[in-house]
């Protein structure tokens, strides 16, 4: 089975770089995303990593470390926006996505 | 294209009643997942399509749901006898699977069903 697990909640001041973490225990996959759900709203893609090492999307980067069981996003530049949930999930073997428990990231002016 | 549609967004209805939704994905994509969120967690998945055959059903998914997509189009769930537990906000997500399953998948605004 696949099992993740993410902190709760995370808060950061506007302007900072905060990293939302996921470690998990997993029979295999074919790489990690991050999506963002802000209240009411659809979880919408971030990023993927298919492979370890770190990918970069604007103020958005993602890493994967697969020897760890380890991955994080990495928020710069917070802005008062990025308030939402993020989630990590699986790619499981092409046969569906496995989320997260989720993280709420709350941006202080 | 607009992206995934569903509907309703809210439905509300008895407990014992049957409801269904249904879900329109993103037009040239061929997998069609349903998965089910409660607040303050993560989507849960309950079924996928690759086009019009359903290949994986969640443990979660029991006898009382059922899922259909006839035409490799779009896709309706139902749920009969409805119970308060299956109270949540029902998500459809597709993507265009290649041969890895896909690395995004674009979800709909969701249906949010009440059961009272």
């Amino acid at each position: 089975g696949q099992s993740l697990e993410q902190p709760s909640e995370v808060t950061a001041v506007e302007g900072a770089i905060v990293q939302i973490n996921c470690t998990y225990q997993t029979s295999g996959f074919y790489g990690l995303s991050w999506y963002q759900q802000h209240d009411g709203g659809a979880p919408t893609f971030l990023s993927y990593n298919a492979l370890d090492g770190l990918e970069e999307t604007g103020r958005f980067s993602s890493f994967l470390s697969r020897s760890d069981s380890y991955g994080y996003l990495l928020l710069q530049e917070l802005q008062m926006k990025d308030s939402a949930s993020y989630f990590c999930a699986v790619n499981n073997y092409g046969q569906n996505f496995v989320f997260g428990p989720g993280t709420r990231l709350s941006v202080l002016p | 294209d607009t992206g995934v549609s569903q509907n309703p967004r809210h439905k509300i209805t008895k407990r014992g009643q049957n409801v269904t939704f249904r879900c329109d994905p993103i037009s040239e994509h061929n997998r069609l997942y349903w998965y089910r969120q409660t607040l303050g967690q993560g989507p849960e998945f309950l079924t996928y399509f690759q086009n019009e055959a359903q290949l994986e059903k969640s443990r979660l998914l029991s006898d009382r749901f059922s899922a259909e997509r006839p035409k490799g189009s779009f896709s309706t769930l139902e749920i009969q006898r409805t119970e308060q537990g299956d109270s949540a906000m029902y998500l459809c997500a597709s993507s265009l699977g290649r041969d890895r399953g896909g690395t995004e998948a674009f979800f709909g605004q969701g249906t949010r069903l009440t059961v009272v």
